[in-house]
């Protein structure tokens, strides 16, 4: 089966610009989680949607980041405007209804200068 | 708020010497995953282990789950280069949300 889809996978950006990342998911995949890392830490979680419904978005920085998943599949992720402190690799990852295996996109790398 | 600590947070090791990396919290997990993360890619999934005291093997990896379902560990027998990476452990929680709450990463550096 075809595993998560990123794009774009690098981006450069000037602070004060917007940016967006588009996520497409395991199909049939419910729950579909945006991650932010930073260069040799461990992810963190940003928003995590089952369905086209928020489960967990406590650590969004809600004042510049958005994100939605219209229709349960696709996922956009937005950042406006972007800080120099925003650059990191950004992740998608989804999990199926065994819940406890989470699969990973290959990540965006986005550089603010 | 749940929190993974791993150890070490960095390796480098010559090849065919073995070593253990640990992944602690105070909290208990439903389940645990272990990750390996190469430069420009995501993390790939390595192991999931659900039952207290539960060990898994994978080839020369051997991972175990603490009886208490708070911790883990990864032993990796005769290292070989093919074995650098970031090692990522993952918990997650007992709210039956799936939330994810991964460790600080141990890089692990494998020497010819």
């Amino acid at each position: 089966e075809a595993g998560v889809a990123q794009s774009p996978r690098y981006k450069i950006i000037e602070k004060r610009q917007s940016v967006a990342f588009w996520c497409n998911p395991i199909s049939g995949h419910a729950t579909l989680y945006w991650y932010q890392q930073i260069l040799g830490q461990g992810p963190k979680l940003l928003i995590q949607f089952q369905n086209n419904g928020v489960v967990d978005d406590s650590q969004l920085p809600k004042d510049r980041f958005s994100a939605e998943r219209l229709k349960g599949v696709d996922s956009t992720l937005k950042i406006q405007p972007a800080k120099l402190e925003d650059s990191a690799v950004y992740l998608c990852a989804s999990t199926g209804n065994r819940g406890y295996e989470q699969y990973f996109g290959p990540g965006t790398r986005l550089t603010v200068t | 708020t749940q929190l993974l600590e791993q150890s070490p947070q960095f390796l480098s090791i010559q090849e065919g010497e073995n070593l253990t990396v640990y992944c602690n919290s105070s909290s208990v997990f439903s389940s645990l995953q272990w990750y390996r993360q190469e430069p420009g890619e995501g993390p790939v999934l390595l192991v999931t282990v659900v039952t207290g005291g539960e060990v898994k093997k994978l080839k020369r990896l051997t991972f175990q789950f603490g009886d208490a379902r708070k911790d883990s560990s990864l032993h990796i027998t005769a290292a070989q280069p093919g074995d650098t990476g970031l090692y990522l452990c993952a918990g997650v929680g007992t709210s039956g949300t799936y939330k994810y709450i991964f460790g600080t990463g141990t890089r692990l550096k494998v020497l010819a």
